[in-house]
C-alpha cells in the first residue's frame, strides 16, 4: 500500500533560517504529492501540491520538486519567519483516498 | 464561502453517551471524509464517502457509524463513547485530490 514518511520533529529555528522538511514516500504508480499546514487550533489547508514528476510546487515562499527518481517530496523555504511556526504534512494521492505523513512540527524563534 | 463548517467546535461526553458530529459542506465535493488527529499519530482516517449512499471504512472506523444521505451532509456517529476516542475530530471534502478541511471539534470523554 501507500505510505508517507516525514523526519520527526519538533524543527526549531531561528527566524530566517533556511528550512528543509524531508519527505518520502512509497506508492504505486503516479501519485500527486501535497504539502499541508496546520496552525494552531485550526484545520490543515494546502500549502502547495505537484502532479508529475520534476514538477515544482510553490507557494509562500515554501518549494517543494517531485523526485520520483528519489521518492521524495521535501519541502524547503529559504528564510523563515515567526509566523510560519506550524504543523506541516506531507501527503499523497494516487486513487482517491489520501495517504498522509505523521507530521513535522516546525517552531520559529525571533 | 463557507467551505467545509463542523459543528460543535468543542464537546465534554461522559463513557457510554452518544452523540453526532456534524459535517457540511457546500462547495458540491462528491468525496467526503472524517478522520482523527491525535498527538503523534497524525491523521487516521475513520471513514470515507464518494458520493450520497455510498460510504465505506478507514483505517479506524471502530465505534463510529457514518451515513450520507445528501451530497452536503456527512455526520459521524459515536455510538458509546469510550475515552479512547477523546480525540481532534476533522472532516474534510476533496475535489480533484485536494483535501479541504472543517476547522474540526475538539471531543473529551471522561
Amino acid at each position: 500500500g501507500n505510505s508517507v514518511t516525514q523526519m520527526e520533529g519538533p524543527v526549531t529555528l531561528s527566524e530566517e533560517a533556511f528550512l528543509t522538511i524531508n519527505c518520502t514516500y512509497t506508492a504505486t504508480g503516479y501519485p500527486s504529492l501535497f504539502w499541508y499546514v496546520q496552525y494552531p487550533g485550526e484545520g490543515l489547508q494546502l500549502l502547495l501540491k505537484a502532479t508529475k514528476a520534476d514538477d515544482k510546487g510553490s507557494n509562500k515562499g515554501f518549494e517543494a520538486t517531485y523526485r520520483k527518481e528519489t521518492t521524495s517530496f521535501h519541502l524547503e523555504k529559504g528564510s523563515v519567519q515567526v509566523s510560519d511556526s506550524a504543523v506541516y504534512f506531507c501527503a499523497l494521492i494516487g486513487s482517491y483516498i489520501p495517504t498522509f505523513g505523521r507530521g513535522t512540527s516546525l517552531i520559529v524563534h525571533p | 464561502n463557507a467551505g467545509v463548517t463542523q459543528t460543535p467546535k468543542f464537546q465534554v461526553l461522559k463513557t457510554g453517551q452518544s452523540m453526532t458530529l456534524q459535517c457540511a459542506q457546500d462547495m458540491n465535493h462528491e468525496y467526503m471524509s472524517w478522520y482523527r488527529q491525535d498527538p503523534g499519530m497524525g491523521l487516521r482516517l475513520i471513514h470515507y464517502s464518494v458520493g450520497a449512499g455510498i460510504t465505506d471504512q478507514g483505517e479506524v472506523p471502530n465505534g463510529y457509524n457514518v451515513s450520507r444521505s445528501t451530497t452536503e451532509d456527512f455526520p459521524l456517529r459515536l455510538l458509546s463513547a469510550a475515552p479512547s476516542q477523546t480525540s481532534v475530530y476533522f472532516c474534510a471534502s476533496s475535489y480533484q485530490g485536494r483535501l479541504f478541511f472543517g476547522s474540526g471539534t475538539q471531543l473529551s470523554v471522561l
